[in-house]
């Protein structure tokens, strides 16, 4: 009954390879979310996906891109990963874009 | 830059104790959120005060928002060590981008047995 997951939860892949963390709501939310949270717990937005109207961080580099396949999916594809990726990333959802916001577990990337 | 800044960054108090965790930010908001997030797992949500509202209360939690000084404050009461974990403070404007949540850099509790 998890409301919001993320898979894989753990994901280690060499620099320069392409990889896609996924996400899926169960709650009927119209917004999708994902986060960097760096090794200093500092949580930044990413990308923000709301009936079709992507908001993206304006320092997010474009080797992230996400791509939404229906309201229930937000899945995160990084091409040509590089070492300063590694963090752990969240996804959430809320049923507005100003509303609460429920996360899944994270997905630890680790870059080699 | 971060919107959202808390204070202290970390916090160490016994169980029994009352904490108070105090969050500042800097431009116009809609709402203002706190979050907890333990050790290696996701965030979740504890309470959400819109611009309008003073004073919230969920169970042993007290939020506080002061829009003239743009600060809001946590107060959790008669502590106990399962509250150990880190709280953030997020906040939310209404124009474009500002929209997203904002989070501060969190503050660590640490509640002793």
């Amino acid at each position: 009954d998890t409301a919001v997951s993320q898979t894989p939860k753990y994901l280690v892949t060499q620099m320069g390879n392409d990889k896609s963390i996924k996400c899926e709501q169960n709650l009927g939310h119209d917004t999708m979310y994902w986060y960097k949270q760096d090794s200093k717990k500092f949580l930044k937005i990413m990308f923000s996906y709301n009936n079709k109207e992507l908001i993206i961080n304006e320092t997010v580099p474009n080797r992230f891109s996400p791509k939404s396949p229906d309201k229930a999916h937000l899945n995160l594809h990084i091409n040509s990963l590089e070492l300063g990726d590694s963090a752990v990333y969240f996804c959430a959802s809320s049923r507005g874009l100003q509303e609460t916001q429920y996360f899944g577990p994270g997905t630890r990337l680790l870059v080699l | 830059s971060q919107q959202g800044e808390e204070d202290p960054q970390a916090l160490s108090i016994q169980e029994g104790e009352n904490a108070t965790m105090n969050c500042s930010y800097k431009t116009s908001i809609n709402n203002l959120q706190w979050y907890r997030q333990n050790s290696g797992r996701g965030l979740v949500h504890l309470i959400l005060i819109r611009s309008n509202e003073r004073e919230k209360h969920s169970g042993r939690l007290r939020v506080t928002l002061d829009t003239s000084k743009k600060s809001s404050s946590l107060l959790i009461t008669a502590s106990r060590a399962a509250d150990t974990a880190s709280y953030f403070c997020a906040t939310v404007g209404n124009l474009g981008s500002a929209r997203q949540l904002t989070f501060g850099s969190g503050t660590q509790l640490t509640v002793l047995p």
